[in-house]
This record gives C-alpha cells, structure tokens and sequence, in this order.
C-alpha cells in the first residue's frame, strides 16, 4: 500500500484565500484524522471521522475551518479565509479499529504558509 | 481530559551513550500509549503500543516500558541515525482519538 497520501506537500497563500488541504487514507482504514502540528503547541488534534462521519471537531479552532469526508477515499480540510496564524504542518492519519492498537499511520503533512 | 507530558525537551548523547525519554500521562482508563518516531520534514512513525503496567516492547536499540502513571523509551548505545523526535501518545479507553505530548528531540553525535 502507498500510505496515507496528502497534497499538496507545500502551500503558500496570502491571507484571505480559501485552502483546501487534501488526504488519501490507507485503503479499509475506517478512522481518519487530522492534526496540525506547530512549535509552539505540538501536535494538536483537529477533528477526527469514523466511517466518513465526524465524531469529534472539538479541536477545530472557528468557524473558519472545516472537513468533510465524502468518502472512505477521500477527505479535505478547508480553510476560508485564510490567516497568518493558520500557518502550520497539517498531518492526515488513517487507522483501523478492532486490531488492539489502533495505531496511527501517517501522511508526509502539508507544509501551509499564509502570508 | 487527558494529558501527556515528554521530558527532557532536547536530549545531546554521544554515539554509544545510553539514555531514556520520560513521558508521564494522565488518563481516564488507559486504551493504549504509543511510541512514535518523527524525522524533519515527515509525519510521525508507530515504534510501540503499550497496554498495560509492566508490559515491555523492544525494537532493535530501543524499549519501552510502562507504569501505572509514566512510559520510559530507553535507547541503548544509539546511533546518528536514532537522532529523531520522539513523540508519546495516550488512547483512553472508548475513545477513538489519541493525546499527543510535545515530544524529546535526540540528537545523537558521532
């Protein structure tokens, strides 16, 4: 299998534009996660779906952010308008329930640079 | 709500110096903690899951141990290539989401 895929790996945008952050979870994974990671606050988890439907968005900072999972393929992580502050590595992750560990795989993360 | 503390920060060894990495954890009914792996510019990779006290793991250079209140990474004799950040995690128990710490970053010199 290919991992979690993410893209683009780099995106530089000017504040006040809309992004759109994209992720392919490992194939029969049912549990798919976003993160963000930054210096000063780590890795903090933003919302997480099981079996496309979200279960947790406690970590989504406003309004201005927001995810969708149309399907088991398939999810993105929106952000509109767009502000400095948002400015981070946004991790995917997919994971499989039922194993005993549920331990999570990975994307490479999508390096976000609002100007 | 669940916590997870990492220490030290930063960790300087020699090549060949053993050391260990701290995470201490509170959790409401512990599921699992997690070991993971993160060089520059990657995601974080899975080492270990541990599920209960006493319990042990061991990958090549590396083990982890648990108590009822922290998990140890013990590196024996690393390598330049073992320079990482380490993260730990805790799952609890009916929850499908895990709580990251800050993480150790090692650097190993040769």
């Amino acid at each position: 299998d290919a991992g979690v895929i993410q893209s683009p790996r780099h995106e530089v945008t000017e504040m006040g534009q809309e992004v759109t952050l994209r992720c392919k979870p490992i194939s029969g994974h049912d549990y798919l996660f976003w993160y963000r990671q930054t210096m000063m606050r780590g890795l903090e988890l933003l919302i997480y779906f099981n079996n496309n439907v979200p279960i947790d968005d406690s970590g989504m900072p406003e309004d201005r952010f927001s995810a969708k999972m149309p399907n088991a393929s398939f999810s993105t992580l929106k952000i509109q308008p767009s502000e400095p502050r948002d400015s981070a590595v946004y991790f995917c992750a997919s994971s499989l329930s039922g194993t005993g560990s549920e331990k999570l795989f990975f994307g490479s993360g999508t390096q976000l640079s609002v100007l | 709500e669940d916590q997870v503390t990492q220490s030290p920060e930063a960790l300087r060894l020699q090549e060949g110096e053993s050391s260990s990495l701290n995470c201490s954890y509170t959790v409401s009914g512990l599921r699992g903690l997690f070991w993971y792996r993160q060089d520059p510019g990657k995601g974080p990779e899975f080492l270990f899951t541990l599920y209960s006290a006493g319990e042990e793991k061991e990958k090549e250079r590396l083990k982890a141990t648990l108590t009822k209140k922290e998990s140890f990474l013990h590196i024996t004799a690393p390598k330049p290539e073992d320079s990482a950040t380490y993260l730990c995690a805790v799952q609890a128990n009916n929850a499908g989401k895990s709580t990251f710490g800050d993480g150790t970053t090692l650097t190993v010199k040769p």
